[in-house]
């Protein structure tokens, strides 16, 4: 298997552009998470969705942020208008949730740089 | 509050000492607990995991973890560090109904040749 896969793998954008960052979780697994990771709040989960429906999504920083699942292998997370602080490491995992003690699967992660 | 501390955000060694990490967590009951590593521009990789049974747990690259209900810690370890095991690690805890794991902040290990 190839693993969580994540594209791009930089993106560097300026403020207010539309940015998109996709994922293709591991074959089989049946939650996905979407990290975003700055030095000063460390790994901060942003929404996870189980079965292509999101369970919860209470830690997406405000309404510029969204995220998808249109099928069990494909996701989406959009940030419209983007702004310099969302600069960060934006990370998707992968997990087959029918047993509570799998682990998660990390994707290379994306760096985006909002100028 | 369910909770996992890495109390140590900066760790150096010299290559071929030992190392312990240190990892406390806040759980009503027993967690699932996870080691992570991440190395420079990569995601997270798993170590190891604890969840039942016997309590010090194996994992891959020669790392091992403890599991001590009385400390409620789960501290990693390595007998003897390779300057490859420079990187950032990461506890991780789960519990509940969801089992959404919550990450520490991480410690970052430097290793001295």
């Amino acid at each position: 298997d190839a693993g969580v896969i994540q594209s791009p793998r930089h993106e560097v954008t300026e403020m207010g552009q539309e940015v998109t960052l996709r994922c293709k979780p591991i074959s089989g697994h049946n939650s996905l998470f979407w990290y975003r990771q700055t030095m000063m709040r460390g790994l901060e989960l942003l929404i996870y969705f189980n079965n292509n429906v999101p369970i919860d999504d209470s830690g997406m920083p405000e309404d510029r942020f969204s995220a998808k699942m249109p099928n069990a292998s494909f996701s989406t997370l959009k940030i419209q208008p983007s702004e310099p602080r969302d600069s960060a490491v934006y990370f998707c995992a992968s997990r087959d949730h029918r047993e509570p003690y799998n682990e998660q699967f990390f994707g290379p992660g994306t760096r985006l740089t909002v100028l | 509050a369910q909770s996992v501390t890495q109390p140590d955000i900066h760790i150096t060694v010299s290559e071929g000492a030992s190392l312990e990490l240190r990892c406390n967590y806040s759980y009503g009951a027993t967690p699932y607990l996870f080691w992570y590593v991440q190395s420079p521009g990569q995601g997270l990789q798993l170590l190891l995991k604890y969840f039942s049974g016997d309590t010090l747990v194996q994992g891959i690259k020669g790392f091992e973890a403890e599991f001590k209900r009385s400390q409620s810690s789960f501290n990693l370890r390595k007998p003897s560090v390779h300057w490859s095991d420079a990187a950032e690690y990461f506890c991780a805890g789960a519990s509940g109904g969801s089992y959404i794991p919550t990450f520490g902040r991480g410690t970052s290990l430097i290793v001295h040749p």
